[in-house]
């Protein structure tokens, strides 16, 4: 069974530039969610899509923003990047909501921003 | 709000010596518990969880058990590897949601 897929896994931008990342879940799974890892802050919430809808946001800027499509994939975008944003981005995807109590999350290897 | 502390690293070991990893929560609801690792260039890999209070989650060797008495839920794992090299981190959620809260990570190395 595929895992999660992200890409691109590495990417440089400049600052006042955007960027789209892409996630494909694990089939059969209808929620994606996204997070951000940093050395400073950690691992955080960035927001969680659930059948094409956002279900949970994190404490982020509305410069980060994401969707869902239909066959699950999901992308997350970021326009007018700054110096901070440099991270990894990890994508998560579950069976939470599908009547699953736990609803463990399994996550992609990331997609590493380099802001420059 | 919800957070999760977990004891600073980096922890040096030698192979087959004891390992534990302290993590506490503070929580408003009943959330289930997690350990994640994270091996160097990877992503997350779910390593063990625990849904309710006195679960006890175990894994490749790996063990923790949900305290409510004392907010805890600490890794141990009796003889590491070398290979068990890697950070690892503790999170909690509630039921069907997909928001974790994670804690700072610590960094296991593990040397022969």
């Amino acid at each position: 069974k595929a895992g999660v897929t992200q890409t691109p896994r590495y990417l440089i931008k400049t600052r006042g530039q955007q960027v789209t990342l892409s996630c494909s879940p694990i089939s059969g799974h209808r929620s994606v969610s996204w997070y951000q890892q940093t050395p400073g802050q950690g691992l955080q919430f960035l927001f969680e899509y659930f059948s094409e809808t956002q279900r949970n946001k994190g404490n982020f800027p509305g410069r980060f923003s994401g969707r869902q499509f239909s066959n699950s994939r999901s992308e997350m975008n970021v326009s007018t990047l700054e110096l901070g944003d440099s991270a990894l981005y990890l994508c998560a995807s579950s069976i939470a909501g599908q009547g699953h109590l736990t609803g463990e999350l399994f996550f992609g290897e990331g997609s590493r921003l380099t802001v420059l | 709000g919800d957070s999760v502390t977990q004891m600073e690293g980096p922890v040096t070991l030698s192979e087959e010596a004891f390992l534990t990893i302290n993590c506490t929560y503070t929580a408003t609801g009943y959330p289930s518990l997690f350990w994640y690792v994270q091996y160097p260039g990877e992503g997350l890999q779910l390593l063990l969880k625990a849904t309710k209070a006195d679960d006890k989650g175990s894994n490749k060797g790996f063990e923790a058990t949900y305290r409510k008495e004392t907010t805890s839920f600490h890794l141990e794992k009796g003889s590491v590897q070398v290979s068990d090299s890697a950070v690892y981190f503790c999170a909690l959620k509630y039921g069907t949601a997909s928001k974790l809260t994670f804690g700072t990570g610590t960094r296991l190395q593990v040397t022969l």
